[in-house]
Formats: structure tokens, C-alpha cells, sequence
């Protein structure tokens, strides 16, 4: 079985610019999260979905958006980038409910914004 | 807010030897999973170990095992019998309710040979 696929996995944009990121959950997940990880930390939580719904969202402003849609996958949206968005953004499916389930990891997806 | 703290920036270890990671964890709520990911260079998050806050006993996973202490919220991590694949950055991470993972900063792990 797949895994949690993202794409795409490299990216460079430019300041202002919009980026929209993918996600594919393993078979039968029904819930994505998105993560940021800037380089030498720790991830970060951005949003959480399950069924279609927002179940949960990260200390991050406007400019960040999610959507799920039928077959559970999702897209990371974010306008107006910053130099301070350059990331790896981690995408995590569960099996569970909104609340339970094992989190597994994609590989990311590698933004840098000059 | 729950925060999680790995004091050891990078750590180092003699393969077929014993290594601990530390980690602290604040948090005022009484039942939460604990978690050790590991990120090897190829970027993707795998679990490595976890522990139910309710279970006193320690868990353990192979060469991987976990020092729970509730009341002093510390959760370290020891890998013995050291590989070379185990050389990767190290996460732990704190659970309550919900999915959100709260993670810290990392511990970069070294395995010589």
C-alpha cells in the first residue's frame, strides 16, 4: 500500500508569490494534518482535518489555508509568501477518529522563498 | 500551551553501544501520549516508540525503550545496541487531545563506527 504522498517535493517561489501544496493519505484515512518544519526545529502544527472539516488550527496567520476534499485528500494554500515561510511542510494522515489514530508522515514538500 | 524541550542539541554514540536522549514536557492536563520520532536525512517521520500517560510501565519497542516518569514530566529515550541506520534526527513529541503533536526542537544523533 502507498503511503502518505505530497507533492511537489521541491519548490523555489519568490516573495509574494502563492504556493499551493498536495497531500494523498494512505488508503483509508480519513484525517490530514499539516505541519511546517523550519530548518534546525521542530514541526509545527498548521491545521487539521478530518471528514472534510477543520478540526483544528495552528498560531498561524491568514495567509495559511486547507482544504479536504471528497476522496481525503487536501492542499496547503499559502498567499503572499514570506522569506520566513521557507520550510519543509509535513503532511500526516490517521486512520481514527479526528482525535485518535496513529500519525503517519509524508516525505514533505521542500518550499524555499527568495 | 503544552511545550516540549530536548536539551541535547546532537549526540554521539559508538555503534553497539548504549545511547539516552532526554526530553521534558510541560503540560497541566493528566492524560496524553508521549512519542519518539525519528528523521533520517530522506525527510519522513517515523515512529520509533510511544507511551500512554495512564501506563506506568515503560514502553519498549526492540532495541528502543523509553523512561517514562510522569510526576517529574520527563520521557527519555534509550537505543542500545547502536546501528549505523540509527544515526537520524530524533522528535519527541507530546499528545492530548486531538491529533495535534506538539514537538521539540530535535536531537541530532551520531553513530561511529
Amino acid at each position: 500500500d502507498a503511503g502518505v504522498t505530497q507533492s511537489p517535493t521541491h519548490l523555489i517561489k519568490t516573495r509574494g508569490q502563492h504556493v499551493t501544496l498536495r497531500c494523498s493519505p494512505i488508503s483509508g484515512h480519513k484525517s490530514v494534518s499539516w505541519y511546517q518544519q523550519v530548518l534546525g526545529q521542530g514541526p509545527q502544527f498548521i491545521f487539521q482535518y478530518y471528514e472534510k472539516e477543520e478540526r483544528g488550527r495552528g498560531n498561524f496567520p491568514d495567509r495559511f489555508s486547507a482544504r479536504q476534499f471528497p476522496n481525503y485528500s487536501s492542499e496547503l494554500n499559502v498567499n503572499a509568501l514570506l522569506l520566513g515561510d521557507s520550510a519543509l511542510y509535513l503532511c500526516a494522515s490517521s486512520s481514527g477518529t479526528a482525535n485518535t489514530g496513529e500519525l503517519f508522515f509524508g516525505e514533505g514538500s521542500r518550499l524555499t522563498v527568495l | 500551551a503544552q511545550t516540549v524541550t530536548q536539551s541535547q542539541p546532537e549526540m554521539s554514540v559508538q555503534e553497539a553501544e548504549t545511547v539516552t536522549l532526554s526530553c521534558t514536557y510541560d503540560t497541566s492536563e493528566s492524560d496524553y501520549y508521549l512519542f519518539w520520532y525519528k528523521q533520517p536525512p530522506s525527510r519522513q517521520m517515523i515512529l520509533v516508540i510511544r507511551q500512554e500517560a495512564y501506563k506506568q510501565q515503560n514502553a519498549t519497542e526492540n532495541r528502543f525503550s523509553v523512561n517514562f516518569q510522569k510526576a517529574a514530566k520527563s520521557f527519555s529515550l534509550k537505543i542500545s545496541d547502536s546501528q549505523l541506520g540509527d544515526a537520524a534526527m530524533y522528535f519527541c513529541a507530546y499528545r492530548s487531545y486531538g491529533n495535534k503533536l506538539v514537538f521539540g526542537a530535535g536531537t541530532i544523533l551520531r553513530v561511529k563506527s
